[in-house]
Order: structure tokens, then C-alpha cells, then sequence
């Protein structure tokens, strides 16, 4: 089954301790991107990669790192994190469309609550 | 920059009554625009999306939407709510920055028996 995982789903943690969520595609997709959705907010994509080892900043990228060193996986770090990191996160990927759109692939999200 | 704006925040329907959820976007060019819809708990699932050609495009689960141009508007639409329609519903439209989508804030629709 074609699908976008993440991991974990559910994590509480405390200010300073470094996390890393983990995504992983089977779709052999190019391109992948993470967004945090806050309430009234919608979705706003964090970072972005277009393939291994191209990386780069999305709309609000402050607090957070990423690699790509596989093309499957597309790991979310945070070095530090701080309570207005407290949000719903989604990994997504599609393939490079060259100009033209291809349907993005959400995964089922991760909740993170920083204390 | 692109941005999109969904003036309504939370819309409540009665069951089998008719529904428009409301998206305006600002954007240079001509747009890519989609519906996502998240059910709780849930990731986004596409509804329908618009590239060119006839303005008005159908999606999944009886859901239509209507481009309109001179309006910067993209509405969903559909005849008849079910309850199960209860969720939340994004609009987004495709930015600069190949794939990157800009999405609005969402409209949560709670659906009356």
C-alpha cells in the first residue's frame, strides 16, 4: 500500500530535550515537505526537500532541522524545543512534477506537546 | 507571496441541507487550487483540485468546486450533507516554490441531524 508513515504519532516532552519525528515514503517520491498545523493557521510547511541531499526552508523553519539523506526519509529534528513548538505535524510527498502538479501524500500526523 | 483566506471558521449544517464553504486566494499567476478535507483524528485527504479548463470541477464524495477568476474565489460546494461531511476542510493553492502549497486556515463543519 502506497502511504506516508510517521513516527510517533503521539509525544510529550519537555523544553530542551531534542526529538526527531520520523517520516518515511514508499513511493518512491522525489519531493517531501513537512508543515505543522496550528488552529486558525491551517498548514504551514516547515521545510522542504526535492530530492537527497536538497534541503530547504519552508514558511516557518525557525527551531527546526531536517536531512535527507535517503530518498524515502525525511526526519524532523528538533535540537531544542520550546513550548510554541506544541503542534499537529504532518509529513507529506509527491513526485517532481516538473511544472506540473502532482497529488502531495499526507501522512496521519504527529501531535507533539512540549511542556 | 500566495496566501489564501477561508472567512469562515466553523459553519453548522443540518443533515441533508446544502453546502458552500467559502476560499479566497491571492496569487500572481494562474492558480493550482485544492480542497483537503480532515476528518478528526486524521491526515488530509484531497477533495479536488483545479489546473485550467472547465471551471467547475467534481471531487470525491459528491463535492464540486467553482473557480471564478474575477472573484479570486474558489468555493466548495455540495448538494446534500451527510453526516459523516462533518470534518475540516482546507483550501490551498500551489506556490512558487515547485510543490510548496499554501493552505488557509480551515473551516470546521459540524453537520445537525
Amino acid at each position: 500500500e502506497a502511504q506516508v508513515t510517521q513516527n510517533p504519532r503521539y509525544l510529550i516532552t519537555v523544553t530542551g530535550k531534542k526529538l526527531t519525528v520520523t517520516c518515511s515514503q514508499n513511493m518512491n517520491h522525489e519531493y517531501m515537505s513537512w508543515y505543522r498545523q496550528d488552529p486558525g493557521l491551517g498548514l504551514r510547511q516547515i521545510y522542504y526537500s526535492m530530492n537527497v541531499e536538497v534541503t530547504d526552508k519552508g514558511d516557518v523553519p525557525e527551531g527546526y532541522k531536517v536531512s535527507r539523506k535517503e530518498k524515502r526519509n525525511f526526519p524532523l529534528i528538533l535540537e531544542s524545543p520550546s513550548p510554541n513548538q506544541t503542534s499537529l505535524y504532518f509529513c507529506a510527498s509527491t513526485t517532481d512534477g516538473g511544472g506540473t502538479y502532482n497529488e502531495q501524500f499526507f501522512g496521519p500526523g504527529t501531535r507533539l506537546t512540549v511542556l | 507571496a500566495q496566501s489564501v483566506t477561508q472567512p469562515d471558521i466553523h459553519i453548522t449544517v443540518s443533515e441533508g441541507a446544502s453546502l458552500e464553504l467559502r476560499c479566497n486566494y491571492s496569487y500572481g499567476a494562474t492558480p493550482y487550487l485544492f480542497w483537503y478535507v480532515q476528518s478528526p483524528g486524521q491526515g488530509l485527504q484531497l477533495l479536488l483540485k483545479y489546473f485550467s479548463g472547465d471551471t467547475l470541477v467534481q471531487g470525491i464524495k459528491g463535492f464540486e468546486a467553482e473557480f471564478k477568476r474575477s472573484q479570486s474565489s474558489f468555493n466548495l460546494r455540495k448538494p446534500s450533507v451527510h453526516w459523516s461531511d462533518a470534518a475540516e476542510y482546507f483550501c490551498a493553492v500551489e506556490g512558487n516554490a515547485g510543490n510548496m502549497l499554501t493552505f488557509g486556515g480551515g473551516t470546521r463543519l459540524m453537520v445537525k441531524p
